[in-house]
Formats: C-alpha cells, structure tokens, sequence
C-alpha cells in the first residue's frame, strides 16, 4: 500500500518562495508527480521525479530524496493566481495509477 | 499528452436514482481509470477501467455500486448506482499513456438530492 503525507493548508505572501512538503511510505516506488488543482477544475501535471534531485521548470521546482522518501515542490515569486491546491502523488509500477496524497491548500495573500 | 471529454459535466439527481458518466479520449490508451473527488477532499481511485474484462476495484467500492464498462480503448463509462446524498461528489477520469504521464479529465461533479 501507499501513504502520502502533506500540509492541509499554507499561506503565503504574493512575490515570496514557498515551498510544499511530502512525504511518502511506499510498497514500491516508481515516481512522484506534483499536480495543481484550481477550485472546481481538474488536476494538471507539474512535475514528475523519479531520481533523487531537483528538476526546475520556470517558477516551479520540486524536489526528491528516495532515501528519506521526501519531496518538496518549491514556487518562486508567488502570484495570485497560485492560489490552488497541489497535490503529491506516486504510483508503484508502471501500470498502476496515482496514488494521491490529500492536498495542500496554498492561499496566496497580497 | 490526451484529451479527454467527461459527458455529462454536472448534474443533479434525486435519491435512489442512477447516473451513467461517460468519458472519451482522443486517442487509444491501454490505461483509464475512475477516481472521485468529494468536496474539499483529495482524488480517491475507484477503479481500473480495463477493456474487454470487469474492472478491478479498489478497497471499498463495489462493482454492483459503480459498475463500469470499457468497451474500447477510448471510451469508458462509470455508473453510479441508487444515489444518497454521499455520492454527491466530483468524478473524474484518468488516463496514463506512459508510466511518468498522468492525464484527467475535467470531471463530473455530481450533486445527489
């Protein structure tokens, strides 16, 4: 089985860096991808790390450590509109689904 | 990357009623599967869609309570069967072309009476 474990809600300041925590307990680990849900709207695709590092991809980064089953995504000059939910999740295998962690709910205030 | 259609987006039904959602991709995909999203929650997966056998269900849901058939690699349907108040929620299809890409689509959101 899986358990994904993050923050149920943040708060931070429209310009600052803020970054999201998950930790994850897997039978088997293939990958972990960060997806960002606008209220009433599905899911899109962030980021997907399957080694240990940091991938970049403009604003948005995220982070993993096999070793210490963690990863964190990291948003940069925060905007208004980053104000979603981001959710953390991982598969076992090639062929199986996401498993989804509950969601951070990020407020970005001005 | 896939585009996938959810028919129908929203609805609103009595109690003790039956929705069938249907969801269409754009292209052939091996890999769709069901999830639900109850309010303020995150995505729970309800079933692996597989084409030309049952699906297979995850811990606590049933196939007499959300049947699903998957008639082809592009098409799907999810039914929720004599509705409460609980399933009130957003279901959603899924897809995964290849093991590190995900898509959904853009969901029902069911609202039971």
């Amino acid at each position: 089985g899986q358990n994904i474990d993050q923050p149920t809600e943040m708060t931070a300041t429209e310009g600052a860096i803020v970054q999201i925590n998950c930790t994850y307990q897997t039978s088997g680990f293939n990958g972990l991808f960060w997806y960002q849900q606008h209220a009433g709207e599905a899911p899109t695709f962030l980021s997907y790390n399957v080694l240990d590092g940091l991938e970049e991809k403009g604003r948005f980064s995220s982070f993993l450590s096999r070793s210490k089953g963690y990863s964190y995504l990291l948003l940069k000059e925060l905007q208004m509109k980053d104000s979603a939910s981001y959710l953390c999740a991982s598969f076992e295998a090639g062929n199986t689904p996401l498993v989804f962690g509950k969601g951070t709910r990020l407020s970005v205030i001005a | 990357s896939a585009v996938i259609s959810q028919k129908p987006s929203r609805d609103i039904c009595q109690r003790g009623t039956s929705l069938t959602i249907q969801c269409q991709v754009d292209s052939q995909v091996t890999m769709m599967f069901w999830y639900r999203q109850q309010p303020g929650q995150s995505l729970t997966l309800i079933a692996t869609a597989n084409q030309g056998s049952e699906a297979t269900y995850e811990s606590g849901f049933v196939i007499d309570k959300f049947p699903i058939s998957r008639p082809n690699l592009t098409f799907s349907t999810l039914t929720v069967s004599n509705m409460s108040p609980e399933d009130s929620s957003i279901y959603l299809c899924s897809v995964k072309i290849l093991p590190h890409e995900q898509f959904f689509g853009p969901g029902t959101r069911l609202t039971v009476l």
